[in-house]
């Protein structure tokens, strides 16, 4: 089994400073992570993803993440907030065959970003 | 431009009258995947399919039926909608299932009100 932990579920930074989204996930298997943003009455949009390649993966609007094994995390960083970036943040964790939803994805319960100005 | 399109974006019905929610993507993308949104509890998926005619519950799928009759159409059915599925519905589609790598793009959702 897998699962997905967002160890806040609102993270509150003024608009210049630091962003930092905690995940933690565990899985049995080799897992594909990714971060999704969903801004209000709007869908989920794909932000970055890590498959096992670099550990360090760039994603869009100047977010990163880092894939740390030995932590079992994938914390979403941005160096400088941005009022546009508040909006609610999921992390997501697929191992297809290793259940969590019926294609092995597990969603975390999210984030609320918000940004002060 | 690649995308998935759901319609209604907003509904609000009595209980039991029969909908539908349409999802329709231009990706030509084998997988697609309806979820439901609800606060606290993060997305849950509904139904899934692999690919055409090919169709399986997911985690909540009592109340629900879908068809995938067409690669590009997913329609998901409520033929008696009761109080507790009033939610916010997403319909996903990607190029492999469980998104392998390749991730999923989302439609821009459903908000359904039963009263």
């Amino acid at each position: 089994a897998q699962s997905v932990t967002q160890l806040d579920s609102h993270v509150s930074v003024s608009e210049g400073t630091p962003v930092l989204l905690r995940c933690n996930y565990s899985s049995s298997y080799s897992p594909s992570l990714f971060w999704y943003v969903q801004h209000p009455n709007k869908g989920l949009q794909l932000l970055l993803k890590y498959t096992s390649a670099a550990t360090l993966v760039k994603g869009i609007n100047g977010f990163e993440a880092e894939f740390k094994k030995s932590e079992t995390s994938f914390h979403l960083t941005k160096p400088s907030a941005h009022m546009s970036d508040a909006a609610e943040y999921f992390c997501v964790v697929t191992a297809p065959g290793s259940g969590g939803g019926a294609d092995g994805l597990t969603f975390g319960k999210g984030t609320h970003l918000i940004i002060q100005p | 431009e690649a995308q998935v399109t759901q319609n209604p974006r907003y509904l609000i019905t009595v209980t039991g009258k029969k909908l539908t929610v349409t999802c329709s993507q231009n990706m030509n993308h084998e997988y697609m995947s309806w979820y439901r949104q609800d606060p606290g509890l993060g997305l849950r998926q509904i139904y899934y399919s692999m690919n055409v005619e090919v169709t399986d519950k997911g985690d909540v799928p009592e109340g629900y039926k879908v068809s995938r009759k067409e690669k590009r159409n997913f329609p998901l059915i409520l033929e008696s909608p009761s109080p507790n599925q009033t939610s916010l519905y997403f319909c996903a589609s990607s190029s492999r299932l469980g998104g392998a790598g390749y991730g999923y793009t989302f439609g821009s959702g459903t908000r359904l009100t039963v009263v």
